[in-house]
């Protein structure tokens, strides 16, 4: 059964605690996008990766990093350097080049800094 | 900038009538268009979309129409269900676009009423 799973459900940390927000799929995709969603504001894209060993910042990259070691994991760290970390954060997978530009996502992972 | 705007933050219809979600856009690049549908706490599922070669696809209750002129793009779901409450997101993207990216709107939120 093929998709996308994110790990935990819920986080909590504490401020000044670095946090690594995990994303596996098993669809043999590509490409893997991390996103993040806020109340108002939509989804908007924080890293993506295309390939293994590659990946492009988004549009609110500051205080976040990855690692895409493996095609099947796109794992997020929070860092301390982030000023507002408190969010629901989207993983989400698709193959570029396929006309339909559909991405898939996983059911999010909520995280609270406090 | 925000290149895909959902301009109503929130729509309430009666069970059975026509719901009419709006999404607007500014890049004339954009040639791929998108609509997700989510519930609370969870990833966005993938609705119907539309290639910018074509002004209407259908799906079921669910047709999107896409206005290039206005660049402006609607999607109606008749007729409503109670199950159809939750708020649609639309996103835009294009062969410009490397990596897959997508472009989200802020999202509506629809409610169904029985």
């Amino acid at each position: 059964d093929g998709g996308i799973t994110q790990s935990p459900k819920y986080l909590f940390r504490k401020e000044g605690q670095n946090v690594t927000l995990s994303c596996e799929q098993n669809l043999n995709h590509d490409a893997m996008y991390w996103y993040r969603q806020d109340p108002g504001q939509g989804l908007r894209l924080i890293y993506y990766s295309q390939i293994v060993n590659d990946f492009q910042k988004g549009d609110i990259a500051e205080g976040y990093s990855v690692s895409r070691e493996k095609k099947e994991s796109f794992p997020l760290t929070v860092t301390s350097a982030q000023k507002n970390p408190t969010a629901f954060y989207l993983c989400a997978s698709s193959t570029p080049g396929l006309v339909s530009y559909e991405q898939y996502f996983g059911p999010g992972t909520r995280l609270t800094v406090t | 900038d925000q290149q895909v705007k959902q301009n109503s933050p929130s729509l309430s219809v009666q069970e059975g009538r026509i719901s009419i979600l709006n999404c607007d856009y500014t890049n004339s690049m954009f040639d791929y268009f998108l609509w997700y549908k989510k519930y609370p706490a969870e990833g966005p599922t993938f609705l119907i979309s539309i290639s910018s070669i074509k002004d209407k696809n259908e799906d079921g209750r669910f047709t999107v129409f896409l206005n290039k002129s206005a660049k402006h793009l609607s999607l109606h779901i008749v007729p409503s269900q109670p199950g159809d409450s939750a708020v649609y997101f639309c996103a835009a993207s294009g062969v410009y676009n490397q990596g897959g990216k997508l472009i989200f709107g802020q999202g509506t939120e629809l409610s169904v009423k029985p």
